[in-house]
C-alpha cells in the first residue's frame, strides 16, 4: 500500500522558516518513474502547487516562490523536505504532498496533509 | 505560467442529474497533462481523471474527461450522493497550475 504521510510544526511565527517532512512507504524514492511534490492550500482557497523532485534529483519550483523554497530527498530514510523561508500570515495553509507518475503526468497518491498557522 | 479557468464556481444540482464541468487554459496544455481530481471537506484531493481522458484506478465509469488545446470538461453522468463536492482540473507542464475549482453542491 502506497501512503505519504506529512509531518511538521502546526504554528510558526512570521520571519521563521518551516520545515516539512514527507515519509512515504509503498515505493521507493529511488524509482525513476516518480517523484514527490509539495501542494498547499490556504483555508476555503484553491490548491497551489509549491516544488516537486525526482529520483535523478531533478527538481522545480513555482516560480512566485522559488526564492524561499528549497526541496530535498533522503531516498534512505524515505523522506522529503520541503523548507519555506520568511514565512508570513498568507503561508497559513494545509501542506499535502502527494506523489507523482510519470506515466500518468498526475498526483495520484496524496498525504492527508497538514495545516500550518503563521502567527506571532 | 498556464492559468487554468474553470467554470462555473458553483452547480447546483439534484441526485440522478447529469453535471458538465469546465476548465479553460490560457494556453494550449498536452492532453496528456491534464487532470482532474475530486476534494470532499476535510480530505485530500482525490485523483479522477489523468491524460485529460483516463480514469484513475478504482473510479467509476460515470465520471468521464474529455477535450484538448484550451478546453476540457469533466462530466458526471449522474450524479451519485457522494459525489457532491469540489472538482479541481490542473494541468502538468513544466510549472504545474491548479485551477481554482468548481463546487458542485446539491440543490
Amino acid at each position: 500500500q502506497v501512503t505519504l504521510k506529512e509531518s511538521g510544526p502546526v504554528l510558526v511565527k512570521p520571519t521563521e522558516t518551516l520545515t516539512l517532512t514527507c515519509t512515504v512507504s509503498g515505493f521507493s524514492l529511488s524509482n525513476a518513474r516518480m517523484g514527490v511534490s509539495w501542494i498547499r492550500q490556504p483555508p476555503g482557497k484553491a490548491l497551489e502547487w509549491l516544488a516537486h523532485i525526482f529520483s535523478n534529483d531533478e527538481k522545480s519550483y513555482s516560480t512566485s516562490l522559488k526564492s524561499r523554497l528549497t526541496i530535498s530527498k533522503d531516498t534512505s530514510k524515505s523522506q522529503v523536505v520541503l523548507t519555506m523561508t520568511n514565512m508570513d500570515p498568507v503561508d497559513t495553509a494545509t501542506y499535502y504532498c502527494a506523489r507523482i507518475t510519470r506515466v500518468l503526468d498526475a498526483f495520484d497518491i496524496w498525504g492527508q496533509g497538514t495545516m500550518v498557522t503563521v502567527s506571532s | 505560467e498556464i492559468v487554468l479557468t474553470q467554470s462555473p464556481g458553483t452547480l447546483s444540482l439534484s441526485p440522478g442529474e447529469r453535471a458538465t464541468l469546465s476548465c479553460r487554459a490560457s494556453q494550449s496544455v498536452s492532453s496528456s497533462y491534464l487532470a482532474w481530481y475530486q476534494q470532499k471537506p476535510g480530505q485530500a484531493p482525490r485523483l479522477l481523471i489523468y491524460g485529460a481522458s483516463s480514469r484513475a484506478t478504482g473510479i467509476p465509469d460515470r465520471f468521464s474527461g474529455s477535450g484538448s488545446g484550451t478546453d476540457f470538461t469533466l462530466t458526471i453522468s449522474r450524479l451519485e450522493p457522494e459525489d457532491f463536492a469540489v472538482y479541481y482540473c490542473q494541468q502538468y507542464g513544466s510549472s504545474p497550475t491548479f485551477g481554482q475549482g468548481t463546487k458542485v453542491e446539491i440543490k
